[in-house]
């Protein structure tokens, strides 16, 4: 069965620190990894996607097959970066979006 | 792009009493939706999802079930609340073009239900 696994369930850092988001998956295939980001009050939305490698909002993540693991990255954190962040895995043609519990990242000023 | 409507936002019923929950679609045809529970410390489990028409996938067993009576509406229904079914739901439905896995979702505000 398909598993994502986000280890903290809270993540604090300082304004300009690195901060790095943990996702580790269980697939037997080759995933579709993606992160998703949902601030106060606002819809869940899509950060970023692995296939397309793009950094959005200075966030990057790189999937790296040996550890499965899809950890998201930035390295100087905003206040308004402060979010509950998703990792999500899409395995190979099941047309359906398996979650981790999230994270909720808070940026101290 | 895609948009996809739910309601109500907040809903609070008596256990033992009836759900309804609606999501509808627009910006595409003949879309894959899904309707997500979101509980604090679990994150967002499938609960069902719909490629069509008439065609639901079940994820999990529980005390709801979903419909699909037109292309662009799926509804999430229970006869009988339970204390557990209080959480919040969402619906979702493809990012792009139609195309839900390689392009991410596009989620609805969603529905915060509390069972008292």
């Amino acid at each position: 069965a398909q598993r994502v696994t986000q280890p903290e369930k809270l993540l604090s850092v300082f304004k300009g620190a690195p901060v790095e988001l943990k996702c580790n998956y269980s697939y037997s295939g080759s995933p579709e990894l993606f992160w998703y980001v949902q601030y106060s009050r606002q819809r869940l939305q899509l950060l970023l996607r692995h296939i397309s490698r793009e950094s959005i909002k200075g966030f990057t993540a790189d999937l790296n097959k040996g550890e499965t693991s899809f950890h998201l990255k930035k390295p100087f954190a905003q206040e308004e970066d402060s979010a509950m962040y998703y990792c999500a895995l899409s395995p190979l043609g099941a047309q359906k979006l398996v979650f981790g519990q999230g994270t909720r990242l808070t940026i101290n000023p | 792009s895609q948009t996809i409507h739910q309601w109500p936002a907040t809903l609070v019923q008596p256990v033992g009493s009836p759900l309804s929950l609606e999501c509808t679609v627009e910006g595409t045809s003949n879309p894959n939706l899904y309707w997500y529970r979101q509980a604090a410390g679990r994150g967002l489990q499938l609960l069902f999802y719909s490629v069509g028409i008439g065609q639901i996938s079940s994820e999990v067993p529980q005390n709801l079930s979903a419909s699909r009576p037109q292309d662009r509406q799926f509804i999430l229904s229970s006869k009988k609340l339970l204390l557990s079914d209080s959480g919040f739901y969402l619906c979702a439905g493809p990012a792009k073009d139609g195309l839900g896995d390689g392009y991410g979702y596009t989620f609805g505000s969603g529905t915060r239900l509390t069972v008292v």
